[in-house]
């Protein structure tokens, strides 16, 4: 597709469900990151991807929170037994090269997650 | 450690009129990039203009400007002949080291007509 395309776009969870957000990149972009932004909040980075190698994953609030990009494209953001702070906006974005330079970091729309 | 500020929460501007919106910085990093995004209310970040730290000239792109004031670690935007279409939140980030972008909390800014 033309941009970052993230599904679904809004998931209702009961608190322990599990859950899956997806993301698909622009093709051929190299770099792909998620990050999480609170209500009010600015985004907070939660992994990095370069290719199909998680390159940082620093972020991640808790061993709840699994991402992966087996073949380097199509990411997938799991989040385990989910609990009420986990209800955020989960934006993916991607840049065409292994380097952030001048801004080439494009984002999707989000993925709105709440737990009730 | 990295930190971005931004001390408004919330702003307007009468159409046509230009808005600066405030950004401050803190890294020891000597290598540093600077963004600023805009996210309507479909959610989605926008990139608007990028500075890095040995850029000498201050970035411009159309109608947006960023007042780079690198002693003082700040990175203002400048938004001028404001639109409707410009109410947005609008987001400070950086970048140094690390292949990610730390971003502020935001600034809301409202286009009045």
């Amino acid at each position: 597709g033309a941009g970052v395309s993230q599904s679904p776009r809004y998931k209702v969870a009961k608190r322990g469900q599990d859950v899956a957000l997806r993301c698909d990149p622009i093709s051929g972009h190299v770099s792909l990151f998620w990050y999480q932004q609170a209500l009010g909040q600015g985004p907070e980075f939660l992994t990095y991807f370069q290719n199909e190698a998680q390159l940082d994953k620093s972020g991640l609030p808790s061993d709840r929170f699994f991402a992966e990009r087996p073949e380097g494209s199509v990411s997938t953001l799991k989040i385990q037994r989910t609990q009420q702070e986990d209800s955020a906006v989960y934006l993916c974005a991607s840049s065409p090269g292994g380097k952030l330079n001048t801004g080439e970091l494009f984002f999707g729309e989000g993925s709105r997650l709440t737990v009730l | 450690a990295q930190k971005i500020t931004q001390t408004q929460p919330g702003m307007f501007v009468q159409e046509k009129e230009a808005v600066t919106l405030d950004c401050t910085y803190d890294t020891s990093d000597p290598s540093y990039g600077l963004f600023w995004y805009k996210q309507p209310s479909s959610g989605e970040m926008i990139f608007l203009i990028y500075q890095g730290s040995y850029d000498q000239q201050n970035a411009t792109e159309g109608r947006y400007s960023l007042n780079f004031q690198k002693a003082r670690k700040s990175a203002n935007l400048v938004i001028s002949a404001s639109q409707l279409g410009d109410s947005a939140m609008y987001f400070c980030a950086m970048r140094t080291g690390a292949n990610n972008l730390f971003f502020g909390t935001g600034t809301r800014l409202t286009v009045i007509p």
